[in-house]
């Protein structure tokens, strides 16, 4: 069936680095990806996304980047700061017609140390 | 999470009881979502709906029920609640592409 793999499951890094997490996907259809940041007792909330037909996007320190032809696509956050420790999950898009089914990777802790 | 409220934020019950735990959205989106969240499993989807009285079941379904009679109410039941189902349990809401998430709900099955 569809899977979603997603690594590292923890990162640490210190502020002002840095962070990269990695996720790879199964079902080729997939054609849309988006990363969602979920912090301590709240629901994830969206903060960026992708559809197949682009290669990369850039929101101020936060950039996705895919590649079709491996199925996997990456977050890259720069300039690490304290309020970006959070889980972050990453998801593709499955299935057939419009449902807007997402199934999502295991989640990477990140920590950003001061 | 302006727009959509899950209730209770919180529950405890037995094994065997059953359990109903409610969403309820203000943004009249078609699409609404049952998730669960487990440590190492990342979010897993229970049911969807794409419609008022249009139910299909997810990858984790075994278990639960829903129904959708409002546009802005989606239920999720427990028939007979199993320590199994120990899990956070997240609703999400969708009118195209792109999920806006619930608070979440803390189910713990004793």
């Amino acid at each position: 069936g569809e899977n979603v793999e997603q690594h590292p499951s923890t990162l640490s890094v210190q502020e002002g680095d840095s962070a990269v997490i990695k996720c790879t996907y199964s079902d080729s259809a997939s054609n849309y990806f988006p990363w969602y940041k979920q912090e301590l007792g709240k629901g994830p909330q969206l903060i960026i996304d992708i559809r197949s037909n682009v290669g990369e996007k850039k929101d101020q320190r936060i950039a996705v980047t895919l590649n079709k032809t491996a199925k996997h696509f990456s977050l890259h956050i720069t300039e690490t700061q304290p309020e970006d420790s959070a889980v972050y999950f990453c998801a593709a898009s499955y299935g057939s017609g419009n449902t807007g089914k997402l199934i999502f990777g295991q989640g990477t802790t990140l920590q950003v140390k001061p | 999470d302006a727009g959509i409220t899950q209730s209770p934020r919180h529950k405890v019950t037995e094994t065997g009881t059953p359990v109903t735990l409610r969403c309820h959205q203000t943004e009249n989106h078609r699409y609404m979502y049952w998730y669960r969240q487990d440590p190492g499993h990342g979010l897993r989807l229970i049911h969807y709906s794409y419609g008022v009285k249009d139910t299909d079941k997810g990858e984790v379904s075994d278990g639960y029920s829903v129904s959708r009679s409002k546009t802005e109410d989606f239920l999720l039941t427990l028939e007979s609640a199993t320590s199994s189902q120990t899990s956070v349990y997240f609703c999400a809401i969708s009118e195209s592409i792109g999920y806006t998430f619930g608070s979440g709900t803390r189910l713990t099955v004793v």
